[in-house]
Order: structure tokens, then C-alpha cells, then sequence
């Protein structure tokens, strides 16, 4: 198994502004991913982090909203750049590890 | 491409009761189905996974059987309990190995005593 740890767990920011996410894991992992949990809606898968290369962002994301960093195999940051209250949702970091997919407590983001 | 669709809720039982949360999905080839669940305050965890057809996961009581033909992964437990109190995310992976998961709207279950 993984155990994941997010910081900030919860922050409330001003539109216009930036916010970067922290995620770390227990162990050393290939890949991690990046997901967005809208209010009453369901995950979204944001990017693929991959250690040592460019994220891989799905359809709808772009890097210079969600600058993804993973500098070595066991931590990752996400950020959200010039925010709006339309990015106000729950950010999910997650890893694979023995073929599960494991899930960090998340980082619910409130923009005004 | 990929998706998947699960009841509406929110759901409200009583404890003991039987439940089902439907889910069905869209995708080509042979998905990898899984259920997870959020418990209140806690972040999201496995429930069971299924990687091919007529393989039926389990866990914690509940079960969820792969039907390719019907293209379904409903959800279902005999007794719930005041614990079962969840979100349930149905959720699919055409990669091997559970990457980059494709998500159900979730279902709210709440157990009522």
C-alpha cells in the first residue's frame, strides 16, 4: 500500500492569485496523478506526473494553469495559477502501487 | 470515448436494508471496473475491483460482478449498516495496473438506525 499526505488540507485564496499543492508519498513511485473534484461532482483526472519528464495533461488542462512539478519519486506539487471561484474544488493527488490505485486526503480550495 | 454512469442519488436506507447502486460504462475493449468509497472526513479507498468478465469483486460485504454484456458493475450489499455511510464512485481504467481512472458522478448512501 501508499500512504499519501496533501498540504495545505483546505485553503481559501483570492481570485488572481496562486496556490501550490504538496503531495508525498511513503514510498518511491512511477507515476502519480493529479485529480479534480468539483462540488457535488465526480474526480477528473488533471495530469500525469511522471518523474524526470514533462506532466501529460488531459483534454480541458493546460500547464500554464496547472504547473505540475515531480522532482524525484516520492513528492509532486500542483499549481493553481490565477485563480478563479470557478477552480474552487477539491484537488487529489493519487499513485499506483502493487496495480492499486491509492488516493491522498485531498486539498479543498475555496477561491473568492 | 470512456465513461461511466451511476444511479442518481443521494440514497437513504434503513440499517439492514438491501442495497444496489447501479453503474454501467462505455468503453472499448476490456476495462479494469472498480468501486470506491469516501467515508465522511476520510479521503477515497478501494472497495473491490473487478479486471475481467464475470469476475466478481468483493469486500466489507459488498460485491460487484463484471457483466460485459450488459456493460454493468452494479454495487450491491445484503445488509447495510449505519457505517456504510458513503460516497461510492463506480470508476474504470482501460490501462493495466488501475492508471488514470475515469470516474462516475458518485452516490451518496446514507444509512439511517
Amino acid at each position: 500500500s501508499a500512504v499519501i499526505s496533501q498540504k495545505p488540507s483546505r485553503d481559501i485564496c483570492q481570485r488572481g492569485t496562486s496556490l501550490t499543492i504538496q503531495c508525498q508519498v511513503d514510498s518511491q513511485v512511477t507515476m502519480m496523478f493529479w485529480y479534480r473534484q468539483q462540488p457535488g461532482q465526480s474526480l477528473t483526472l488533471i495530469a500525469t506526473a511522471n518523474q524526470g519528464s514533462e506532466a501529460t495533461y488531459e483534454s480541458g488542462f493546460v500547464i500554464d494553469k496547472f504547473p505540475i512539478s515531480r522532482p524525484n519519486l516520492t513528492f509532486s506539487t500542483l499549481t493553481v495559477s490565477n485563480m478563479s471561484p470557478e477552480d474552487s474544488s477539491i484537488y487529489l493527488c493519487s499513485v499506483v502501487s502493487s496495480r492499486e490505485q491509492f488516493f491522498g486526503p485531498g486539498t479543498r480550495l475555496t477561491v473568492l | 470515448g470512456n465513461s461511466v454512469t451511476q444511479m442518481e442519488g443521494p440514497v437513504t436506507l434503513s440499517e439492514e436494508a438491501f442495497l444496489t447502486i447501479n453503474c454501467t460504462y462505455t468503453a472499448t475493449g476490456y476495462p479494469s471496473l472498480f468501486w470506491y468509497v469516501q467515508y465522511p472526513g476520510e479521503g477515497l479507498q478501494l472497495l473491490l475491483k473487478a479486471t475481467k468478465a464475470d469476475d466478481k469483486g468483493s469486500n466489507k460485504g459488498f460485491e460487484a460482478t463484471y457483466r460485459k454484456e450488459t456493460t454493468s458493475f452494479h454495487l450491491e450489499k445484503g445488509s447495510v449498516q449505519v457505517s456504510d455511510s458513503a460516497v461510492y464512485f463506480c470508476a474504470l481504467s482501460q490501462i493495466q495496473g488501475a492508471q488514470k481512472l475515469v470516474f462516475g458522478q458518485g452516490t451518496r448512501l446514507t444509512i439511517n438506525p
